[in-house]
């Protein structure tokens, strides 16, 4: 069966420093991988989406980036955080046109 | 108007009443429909897919009217445990990519 992993899963970090949440898929290959954020109160902003290695479209222009170096692999980065950057990040995998199943979330508090 | 609506609630409800949330959605052209369900400080999970003729599982009934484009969840009886937010998420009809757009959630709360 497949399983979805996100770590960490809270994580709190002073403006300006670093980000790096990683996401693994086990169980499936060449899934479409996504990326989240859902703030306190608020609805699933979708972030990043990736069809394939290497493929990474992002839908809300901000100071984060994604990457997938490998099939079952997608990672969320920032050079330097925002207290805005402060929310819930869930990684979520599809099989192409099926249904998503998201991972546990990583809660990121930025002070 | 947005892409996909929902009324937030919350709804609260007695334990074994029946409660049912529509959601609406802009894109006529849409072709998959789903609920998900979301606990507190939870990531949302898959609740059961809206087909065309309708399903049921269980206590759970969902709808779909394309004239109308909203799609409906039905809960008969409710527990104490199906408190929650409860999302609908609809996919367009596109050649390629696979992107959801996912209403803002209904809040349910079953009380004793």
């Amino acid at each position: 069966s497949q399983t979805i992993h996100q770590w960490p899963a809270t994580l709190v970090q002073p403006v300006g420093s670093p980000l790096s949440l990683e996401c693994t898929v086990e169980g499936t290959s060449n899934p479409n991988l996504y990326w989240y954020r859902q703030a306190a109160g608020r609805g699933l902003q979708l972030l990043f989406y990736s069809v394939g290695i290497g493929q990474i479209s992002s839908e809300v222009p901000q100071n984060l980036s994604a990457s997938r170096p490998q099939d079952r692999q997608f990672i969320l980065s920032s050079k330097k955080l925002l207290l805005s950057d402060s929310g819930f990040y869930l990684c979520a995998w599809s099989a192409k046109v099926e249904t998503q199943y998201f991972g546990p979330g990583t809660r990121l508090l930025v002070l | 108007r947005k892409e996909v609506e929902q009324d937030p609630g919350p709804f609260n409800v007695p334990e074994g009443a029946t409660v049912a949330f529509n959601c609406t959605y802009s894109n006529s052209a849409s072709q998959s429909f789903f609920w998900y369900r979301q606990d507190c400080r939870k990531e949302p999970k898959l609740l059961m897919s809206v087909y065309s003729s309708g399903n049921e599982d269980g206590r759970f009934t969902a709808q779909l009217n394309r004239a109308s484009q909203y799609i409906s969840l039905l809960i008969r009886d409710s527990k104490l445990s199906d408190s929650a937010t409860y999302l609908c998420v609809v996919i367009p009809a596109s050649g390629g990519s696979y992107i959801p757009t996912f209403g803002r959630g209904t809040s349910l709360i079953v009380h004793p």
